[in-house]
């Protein structure tokens, strides 16, 4: 059971967009950043978005972050059969003092 | 450009000791808090352990407390992970991770990750 829910898969159409949603509490996303993590098949996870909504150089603007209290949102638009993969939103927990991550959102482009 | 190494994986029998390093280059080693994250085979992301830049401070997941030890050598641009008393559940890919911003004292986001070494805790 992770401190972070996600919804353990997502698909959608080429071209169209789809949504992610994290879901924490006051301890975590509620005054923390939040940070969002690729996995493609058989490889490390890749820097998607962090502090909420920001790109790292070479991630596309088809990809965005935001935040709302104590869940947050990944978003993208777009969509390519290239971005399938595992997506994961993380944040530090001030009361367990550890970092969290979700259980991870498998996307399928169909 | 900016390297993370992972090296020491292997397999191990429960109860036994492993130690994981993990290479640093292209960037100021020193000035980065450095993550341990593993992920068991098929399942999620696991955060391990944090150390500060300095070294002043480490962080541990529940699990690991007092099993786990995570330390750092700064002239040799080095990260280890001493994992004693191994349990089954322990098996996973271990990454190391770079913390995202320099010269802090928070656990902010990770970039780069290493490609991961495989442990694997089996009789």
């Amino acid at each position: 059971q992770s401190v972070l829910t996600q919804p353990p898969s997502v698909s959608a159409a080429p071209g169209q967009k789809v949504t992610i949603s994290c879901s924490g509490s006051s301890s975590n996303i509620g005054n923390n950043y939040v940070s969002w993590y690729q996995q493609l098949p058989g490889t490390a996870p890749k820097l998607l978005i962090y502090e909420n909504n920001l790109r790292p150089s070479g991630i596309p603007d088809r990809f965005s972050g935001s935040k709302s209290g104590t869940s947050a949102t990944l978003g993208i638009t777009g969509l390519q059969t290239g971005d399938e993969a595992d997506y994961y939103c993380g944040s530090w927990d001030s009361s367990l003092s550890t970092w969290v991550f979700g259980g991870g959102t498998k996307l399928t482009v169909l | 450009q900016v390297q993370l190494v992972e090296s020491g994986g292997g397999v191990v029998q429960p109860g036994r000791s492993l130690r994981l390093s993990c290479a640093a280059s292209g960037f100021t080693f020193s000035s980065f808090g450095m993550h341990w994250v593993r992920q068991a085979p098929g399942k999620g992301l696991e955060w391990v352990a944090v150390i500060w830049y300095d070294g002043s401070n480490k962080y541990y997941v529940d699990s690991v407390k007092g099993r786990f030890t995570i330390s750092r050598d700064n002239s040799k641009n080095t990260l280890f992970l001493q994992m004693n008393s191994l349990r089954a559940e322990d098996t996973a890919v271990y990454y190391c991770a770079r913390d995202g911003r320099g010269y802090s004292y928070r656990a902010n986001w990770f970039d780069p990750w290493g490609q991961g070494t495989l442990v694997t805790v089996s009789s």
